[in-house]
């Protein structure tokens, strides 16, 4: 989905080093999430965010931080990057319909690989 | 919280045969179930979902199926072509926890 925008798209970085992923929308959505993909374990959630000022943890947020610096923004980064980290990254954002549920739009995925 | 299982993790069909994949959750109170589709290097999106006060939805050659009483739900491919081929997710959530927990995925190869 061209609304949903990722920076970079590719990162080797090493071990130790700090990095930050950026997402950005247009949709226009309070909700915005982070995940990680890896073989065999599916998508698993890091951090979520349903409006500026709320940020809540995953089931995976350990080694992780975010920021939600606009409705449009949301951040993450690594503080220190440790190997295990190498995955694929993705962004999505929501608009649920009240009472019923929510779908989620993935942006295009960051692959970072900690050397 | 929410627990979703998904199976089988790869499956191998033949071009024009129906594939079922198969999800089981562990929370009662969720009412939404989508199913996610990733080509090769593609993002993930969304090609069905279905609420919790249906049984079954169609869209053309795919369908999903509920059983709340069971606690699983199913991913339905009739007449497969090529263009399947890819992973697919399946999802739950309820209104009350706000956020969707995935399966662990299927890696769907159809074989010509």
């Amino acid at each position: 989905d061209a609304d949903v925008t990722q920076t970079p798209r590719n990162r080797i970085t090493k071990t130790g080093k700090r990095i930050m992923l950026e997402c950005s929308q247009t949709k226009g959505h309070d909700r915005m999430y982070w995940y990680r993909q890896d073989p065999g374990l599916g998508l698993r959630l890091i951090y979520y965010s349903f409006d500026v000022k709320d940020i809540n943890k995953g089931e995976i947020s350990d080694g992780y931080s975010v920021s939600r610096q606009a409705q449009a923004k949301f951040s993450l980064s690594l503080e220190s990057a440790i190997p295990n980290q190498t995955a694929l990254y993705f962004c999505a954002t929501s608009d649920p319909t009240p009472g019923l549920g929510e779908t989620q739009y993935f942006g295009p995925g960051t692959r970072l690989l900690v050397l | 919280g929410e627990n979703v299982e998904q199976h089988p993790s790869t499956l191998s069909v033949q071009e024009g045969d129906s594939a079922v994949i198969k999800c089981t959750y562990s929370d009662s109170a969720s009412n939404y179930f989508p199913w996610y589709k990733q080509e090769l290097g593609k993002r993930p999106q969304l090609i069905i979902d279905i609420r919790s006060n249906v049984g079954e939805k169609k869209d053309q050659r795919i369908a999903v199926t509920l059983n709340k009483t069971a606690k699983h739900f199913s991913l339905h491919i009739t007449e497969t072509q090529p263009e399947d081929s890819a992973v697919y997710f399946c999802a739950a959530s309820h209104q009350g926890a706000q956020k969707l927990v995935f399966g662990q995925g299927t890696r769907l190869t159809i074989n010509p």
